[in-house]
């Protein structure tokens, strides 16, 4: 079975430039989640969707971070414009449902370095 | 607000020893609490799931323990290996489906 797939794996950028990210999730798994994993920290999530519904964005940016998951399968995320403190590991996350119990795959994450 | 500790220190220690890693919680009631294992460049990956009428959860080396009154989990892993050295994280989630994690603990194994 393949897992997560992201890309790319690495993006340089400067401040107030603009970026996207893409994800594909397992295959038949409903719910996509994108965390932002600065280093030091744990995943803080940013977005959750269920298909191609929003579950819960309250931690997204919304002034300058959007996504998207159409068709209810690939999912992208975008900042515009980006500012420093936006370095970090972006991880894209899938699972089979919404259950509370349900185990998250994650992918292997983009790494973002805005200077 | 919710607040989720993990020891920042890295815990090392010998091949063969019994590694103990802690996660205490503030102002929250989880209904369940998860491990996960992350390696240098690369995403957390699920380890075990204990829910909060749940005292002891096992998996081969593994063990978790999850006590409401202390607001703790304790993940233990027997008979440590090199191959053990990564970063854990736990995890908290309630009813509304949102995973809270912690920074993590750094174990490294010595041969």
């Amino acid at each position: 079975e393949a897992g997560v797939a992201q890309s790319p794996r690495y993006k340089i950028i400067e401040k107030r430039q603009s970026v996207a990210f893409w994800c594909n999730p397992i295959s038949g798994h409903a719910t996509l989640y994108w965390y932002q994993q600065i280093l030091g920290q744990g995943p803080k999530l940013l977005i959750q969707f269920q298909n191609n519904g929003v579950v819960d964005d309250s931690q997204l940016p919304k002034d300058r971070f959007s996504a998207e998951r159409l068709k209810g399968v690939d999912s992208t995320l975008k900042i515009q414009p980006a500012k420093l403190e936006d370095s970090a590991v972006y991880l894209c996350a899938s699972s089979a449902g919404l259950a509370v119990q349900e185990t998250q795959y994650f992918g292997p994450g983009t790494r973002l370095l805005v200077l | 607000s919710q607040k989720i500790e993990q020891n920042s220190e890295a815990l090392n220690i010998q091949e063969g020893k019994t590694a103990t890693l802690t996660c205490n919680y503030t102002n929250y009631s989880p209904a369940y609490l998860q491990w996960y294992r992350q390696d240098p460049g690369r995403g957390p990956v699920f380890l075990l799931l204990i829910r909060e009428n749940e005292k002891e959860k096992r998996k081969e080396r593994l063990k978790v323990t999850f006590d409401t009154t202390l607001k703790q989990s304790l993940f233990h892993i027997t008979a440590s290996q090199p191959a053990d050295s990564a970063t854990y994280l736990c995890a908290l989630g309630d009813s509304s489906y949102k995973l809270i994690f912690g920074s993590g603990t750094r174990l490294l194994v010595r041969p």
